[in-house]
């Protein structure tokens, strides 16, 4: 298969704990996206790179996340010091990027912070 | 400031029947539009796009949307739904060619037997 995928797919932890999500691209995508979903809502952008580099940051990304693209390829998000309030969906999503193209969705990480 | 609204949280249809899932959004110029689907367990799909042109579009799984300007909606249809159309649809727009996508809360889709 050579869609995006995500590890892990169901994450369970306690409240101030620490997580890392990982996320693979497709392999010629130079875009990744990080979304959060919520019960009910639509996900919601956090950030995004091109490449390595990190372009844009939304305000609901806190201090306590972070994300990074170290070589372009892989990308990890870490939320520290979880709260409940962080239990969510986490996607992530790739794109050739260009003149709008599609971008393709992995099946997410489940979040679920006791 | 862009937004979509999907005003039905829930539809629930017939197998067979006809479906139209609703869309409004919010932007200041043209909007590139998108309807996704989510299946229980599974990452969102594309079905189809709008950028520009022809303002009925074809997706897939036999899905058409139209795109009305003068409503600003963006509307899925399909003429006759199957089992396996039960999911969560999601109308998105994404300004200018940047990428980020801004999407609806979703209408979750039931089907009857």
């Amino acid at each position: 298969d050579t869609g995006v995928s995500q590890d892990p797919r169901h994450k369970i932890t306690k409240r101030g704990q620490n997580v890392t999500f990982r996320c693979d691209p497709i392999s010629e995508h130079n875009r990744l996206y990080w979304y959060r979903q919520t019960l009910g809502q639509g996900p919601e952008f956090l950030t995004y790179f091109q490449n390595e580099a990190q372009l844009e940051k939304s305000r609901l990304l806190s201090d306590r996340f972070s994300a990074e693209r170290p070589k372009g390829s892989f990308s990890t998000l870490e939320i520290q010091r979880t709260e409940q309030g962080d239990s969510a969906m986490y996607l992530c999503a790739s794109t050739s990027g260009g003149y709008y193209n599609e971008q393709f969705f992995g099946p997410g990480t489940r979040l679920t912070v006791l | 400031a862009q937004s979509v609204t999907q005003p039905d949280i829930h539809i629930t249809v017939s197998e067979g029947a006809s479906l139209e899932l609703r869309c409004n959004y919010s932007y200041g110029a043209t909007p590139y539009l998108f309807w996704y689907v989510q299946s229980p367990g599974q990452g969102l799909q594309l079905l189809l796009k709008y950028f520009s042109g022809d303002t009925l579009v074809q997706g897939i799984k036999g899905f058409e949307a139209e795109f009305k300007r003068s409503q600003s909606s963006f509307n899925l249809r399909k003429p006759s739904v199957h089992w396996s159309d039960a999911a969560e649809y999601f109308c998105a727009v994404g300004p200018n060619r940047d990428d980020k996508i801004i999407f609806g809360k979703g209408t979750r889709l039931h089907i009857l037997p």
